[in-house]
């Protein structure tokens, strides 16, 4: 078991570049998540997905996107990167029973700088 | 919407010394989570408490929930090097499915231990 993996753990981006950030987990989870981390800030949820084929915002949606195929991936879409997109992104999992919180698994983050 | 503050912002201490990371919610919590970051790393998961009163250990990690459900406190007994990091308080929005496992996170504390 992998758990969640990420790609790739650092990039440098131009402003006005695209990328896609890489989640993959192997737990056969069915919500996914996508956090950006900034210093003294903790984490701020971008999107989730409750399923493949479902996604929904979280409390810093724009700039991003994102898309759920598969049960396994989740990737991140930044279209237009910009200066304030420079952080530390991190995707998560969790099993998700149908009325319990259950923990969230985290990879080990993306580490990106828009310059 | 539900915030999260962490107390100390940072804290250093001596090898072998106790002490105590406080997380304050501003709303009642149903499933309070602890993670610890070390830096260029995710987030591991340390402890989860739900119920008013609950007290979980880990080694020498003690998380305990008070009664009110608003605030969390984590204490490191004969605090050691490899302790040193940043811990995170995570909480869950409510009780029921709707939140769907979403996550608010303290600032976090950074932790040094001086050997």
């Amino acid at each position: 078991n992998a758990g969640v993996t990420q790609t790739p753990k650092f990039r440098i981006l131009k402003i006005g570049q695209s990328m896609t950030l890489q989640c993959t987990q192997d737990m056969n989870h069915n919500y996914m998540y996508w956090y950006r981390q900034d210093p003294g800030m903790g984490l701020k949820l971008i999107y989730y997905s409750v399923g493949a084929g479902i996604t929904d915002k979280g409390e810093v949606p724009n700039g991003y996107n994102v898309s759920r195929s598969t049960t396994e991936d989740f990737p991140l879409r930044l279209e237009l990167a910009a200066p304030s997109q420079t952080s530390v992104y991190f995707c998560a999992s969790s099993l998700r029973r149908a009325t319990s919180t259950d923990t969230q698994y985290f990879g080990p983050g993306t580490r990106l700088t828009v310059l | 919407s539900q915030e999260l503050e962490q107390s100390p912002q940072s804290l250093i201490v001596q090898e072998g010394k106790n002490l105590t990371i406080n997380c304050t919610s501003s709303k009642t919590l149903y499933g309070l989570y602890w993670y610890k970051q070390k830096y260029g790393e995710g987030l591991i998961f340390l402890m989860m408490l739900q119920k008013g009163g609950e007290e979980k250990s880990h080694e020498k990690i003690t998380a305990k929930l008070d009664e009110k459900k608003q605030q969390s406190s984590l204490h490191i007994t004969a605090s050691q090097p490899s302790h040193a990091g940043i811990y995170l308080c995570g909480a869950g929005a409510n009780a029921g499915g709707t939140s769907y496992g979403k996550l608010t996170f303290g600032q976090g504390t950074i932790l040094t231990v001086h050997p």
